[in-house]
């Protein structure tokens, strides 16, 4: 099946500091990718669409500037957290899918920032 | 905006027993409606998918049902097992190729007392 990876799985990070996360997409090409965070004891919430090649879409409410993504390769996304504060605390994972199939999501990152 | 509404957000039932999540959708070009699993600190895993031309879809224990005038879809999960114990989540996507982004429910938290 197909096998979506993502590191570090695990972050501490100092405040004010940037992080940046990989997610990659082992066995197959994907031109689009997504990003969800996840709060405890909530949903996932569509951060942004990933476009290899192009910029990528954001959901009403996230900050572009301060979610950086990049999806350089059509293996490959980056999300950097820039400038992280407590409140960016979170789980992030991302998700991918095969050509016309299911989206299958990475193990995520669990971000603290401190 | 699209809107995923799920319930009920916990639900507590005796092995053996069944049980039923409901979740409701309000984009009707939504024709793609996935039911993920997730463990605690583990990423979402797909159980099950139904596609808007479909009205009902089983696959051993677990079962869903389509009601697109409605826009309602449901999850049943027969002769429940402690290990279906996990948060499950609902999603619809306007499924195009692999760039349909997910709109998740808020999740049902499922415990199988043994």
């Amino acid at each position: 099946g197909a096998v979506v990876s993502q590191h570090p799985s695990r972050v501490i990070c100092k405040s004010g500091t940037s992080v940046k996360i990989e997610c990659r997409s082992l066995d197959f090409q994907a031109t689009t990718m997504f990003w969800y965070r996840q709060f405890p004891k909530q949903s996932l919430m569509l951060m942004a669409t990933s476009n290899e090649g192009s910029k990528a879409t954001y959901e009403q409410g996230v900050e572009k500037d301060k979610f950086l993504i990049n999806h350089a390769s059509l293996t490959l996304s980056t999300l950097t957290v820039t400038s992280a504060h407590p409140e960016d605390s979170s789980f992030y994972i991302c998700s991918a899918s095969p050509e016309g199939g299911t989206q299958y999501f990475g193990p995520g990152t669990r971000l603290t920032v401190l | 905006g699209e809107n995923v509404e799920q319930h009920p957000s916990t639900l507590s039932v005796q092995e053996g027993d069944s049980a039923v999540i409901k979740c409701t959708y309000s984009d009707s070009a939504s024709n793609y409606f996935p039911w993920y699993k997730q463990e605690l600190g583990k990423r979402p895993q797909l159980i099950i998918d139904i596609r808007s031309n479909v009205g009902e879809k089983k696959d051993q224990r677990i079962a869903v049902t389509l009601n697109k005038t409605a826009k309602h879809f449901s999850l049943h999960i027969t002769e429940t097992q402690p290990e279906d114990s996990a948060v499950y989540f609902c999603a619809a996507s306007r499924r195009s190729g692999n760039t349909g982004k997910l709109i998740f429910g808020q999740g049902t938290t499922l415990q199988v007392k043994p």
